[in-house]
Formats: C-alpha cells, structure tokens, sequence
C-alpha cells in the first residue's frame, strides 16, 4: 500500500472548468512534488515544495498551479486546460529535497476534452 | 541532450531468460534509485545506491553502480511475468533538489 495519496483517481474536464488534484503524505517528509506522465514515458517534474515552500518551477504554464497548505497536502489547480495536458499526475514525496528517493501515489488519470 | 541514457527501451523475453538493464550518464550522481512501475499505478522505489562500485540484490534483481557513480546496471535473472512493467532510473546531483529521470525501459516477460 502506497504512503502518498492521491485523489482523484480519475478525472475529466472540460476546457473551461476548473478542477483540483490532492495529494496526501504521512510519512513526515518535508519536500513534495508534482509530476505528469505519457504514456510508456519517464515522469517530466513540474513542481517541487521544499518545507512547504516552492522551490522548483519547471516553466509549467500557468493554467497549473501548485499550493501546498501544510507539510502533509500538496494541491494542483487546474483551470483551462488543453487536451494535450491529458496525461497521469504523479504526486510524490521525500525525506527532504536532496536524498533523491522518491515515493510516488498512484497517479490522477486526467483527460481533458 | 538527456542525462541519463537509459537502454535498451524496450525487451521482451521468454519467462526464465535473463535480462539486464543500463543507465549511463556523463554525469557524477550523489545517488541512483531504480523503480518499478505497473500500468495505471506509480512508479516504486526498488533501491538506491550511492557509493561506488556497490552491489545490491533484492531477490532475483541484482543492481550495481558503476566505481565512477556515473553508470548502473539492473540484471534480472529468471526473469517472471510478474516482472512486466517500466523500469526507470533515477539520479540524483548533489545540490540540485531534484532527481534525472532516464527514458525507462518497458520489459514485457511472457509465460
């Protein structure tokens, strides 16, 4: 069983709707992060939260943005998203943002239409 | 220009054959990690490795990081169909806050 949770699961939308993905850790770690998958792809980093402050901005466009309201939650608002932003959201998260080792949740399925 | 050369991208073998993995890098990493990840679910941490020359096995998988910590192998002997997944390695450079993925390896084992 996977420590990071992630909802949801699954999620379509609409170009103009807005929309969040959660994230959720409990293993005390202090740095935090999103990425987004293709399909048969390596993970691509979007965002990272160091102590609850963001330290990385990978030139994500800013119809994504990161919040992290505490050193447990990590939120991804999602507002006029295109189709070619379908894609898995991995959350993931580590001890602090210089050991390397990563623990991943599940993933949110995006589709958007 | 990748970091992190991973091959080959992808294998599928016969169960009971046995298969190894590469990842190379110009590149001095502080550390390596290898996941695992099943369609549909997030990739999991297999192992790390962070000195030079060492060797870890978990099981039929057998990891090694290369003197220079610029290189690691992942070797798999008697490979099962339970293995099937993507296979990425990960570096991790001292000071950058973040870790390399390479381009993965999808290794599909048939019964």
């Amino acid at each position: 069983d996977t420590e990071v949770t992630q909802t949801p699961k699954h999620l379509v939308m609409g170009m103009t709707n807005k929309k969040s993905l959660k994230c959720e850790q409990h293993m005390g770690h202090r740095a935090m992060y999103w990425y987004k998958q293709k399909a048969k792809k390596p993970p691509e980093l979007m965002f990272v939260y160091s102590y609850e402050k963001l330290s990385i901005n990978e030139s994500v466009p800013s119809r994504f943005s990161p919040e992290c309201p505490n050193s447990s939650l990590l939120n991804l608002h999602l507002h006029a998203l295109q189709p070619e932003d379908s894609a898995l959201y991995l959350c993931a998260s580590s001890q602090d943002g210089w050991t390397g080792e990563l623990f991943f949740g599940e993933g949110s399925r995006l589709t958007v239409l | 220009t990748q970091l992190l050369e991973q091959s080959p991208q992808f294998l599928s073998i016969q169960e009971g054959e046995n298969l190894t993995v590469y990842c190379n890098s110009s590149s001095v990493f502080s550390s390596l990690q290898w996941y695992r990840q099943e369609p549909g679910e997030g990739p999991v941490l297999l192992v790390t490795v962070v000195t030079g020359g060492e060797v870890k096995k978990l099981k039929r998988l057998t990891f090694q990081f290369g003197d220079a910590r610029k290189d690691s192998s992942l070797h798999i002997t008697a490979a099962q169909p339970g293995d099937t997944g993507l296979y990425l390695c990960a570096g991790a450079l001292a000071n950058a806050g973040k870790s390399t993925f390479g381009d993965g390896t999808t290794l599909t084992v048939k019964p």
